[in-house]
């Protein structure tokens, strides 16, 4: 059972290219989100999904984009890079939790490191 | 709105003692409560979560937790500390308010001592 599958594991960007992370699941998980980890910040949320066809900004969505077409893939695209994008990236996936209607635990990949110079 | 405050970016414990970590959160619905841990290049796996049952949560690795909802805080301690506990651990808040979205603290990196 592979998870959550993230590639590239690291990528390094010149300023103004653009690019996808990919992120794939195989647990049918309903939910899906985007983070990134700077130093002293924790992990904040970039853009999340409730399902296929669904999406929404988190605390961080400028200069990104997402789209959910499958429940398995949730692929994060970078429009125009920047260095203040350098960052590790992570996508997760969860599942409701029974009636309550927001997600459980989060289940991890393993991380896309970017740098942008 | 929600967030979660760990107090301490840094804690350095002796292997064998009292693992104390510390983080206190602010929702405006009953929240869902969570602490990760992250392993060098790796990424974050779930410890232990509060869903409104037990307030006291036992996770894997001999952590547990206590949810005080009048101290809005969700501590995680570890009674004897062993150097495969050397890690980041970072507490997120949720609830129904957020749909799915988690609020992550800051995180506090964990250092064991021989």
């Amino acid at each position: 059972n592979a998870g959550v599958t993230q590639t590239p594991k690291f990528q390094v960007l010149k300023t103004g290219q653009s690019m996808t992370l990919q992120c794939a699941q195989d647990m049918n998980h309903e939910y899906m989100s985007w983070y990134r980890q700077d130093p002293g910040m924790g992990l904040r949320l970039i853009h999340y999904s409730v399902g296929a066809g669904i999406t929404d900004q988190g605390e961080v969505p400028n200069g990104y984009n997402v789209s959910r077409s499958t429940t398995e893939d949730f692929p994060l695209r970078l429009l125009s890079a920047a260095p203040s994008q350098t960052s590790v990236y992570f996508c997760a996936s969860s599942r409701p939790i029974a009636g309550a209607g927001v997600g459980g635990e989060l289940f991890f990949g393993e991380g896309s490191r970017l740098t942008v110079l | 709105a929600q967030s979660v405050t760990q107090l301490g970016s840094h804690v350095s414990v002796s292997e064998g003692a009292l693992v104390l970590l510390r983080c206190n959160y602010s929702s405006s619905v009953p929240p869902y409560l969570f602490w990760y841990v992250q392993y060098p290049n790796q990424g974050l796996q779930l410890l232990l979560k509060y869903t409104s049952a037990a307030t006291l949560v036992k996770g894997i690795n001999g952590f547990e937790a206590e949810f005080k909802k009048s101290e809005t805080s969700f501590h995680l301690t570890k009674p004897s500390a062993h150097m495969s506990d050397a890690a980041e651990y970072f507490c997120a808040v949720g609830g129904k308010a957020a749909g799915n979205k988690l609020t992550f603290g800051g995180g506090t990196r964990v250092l064991v001592k021989p």
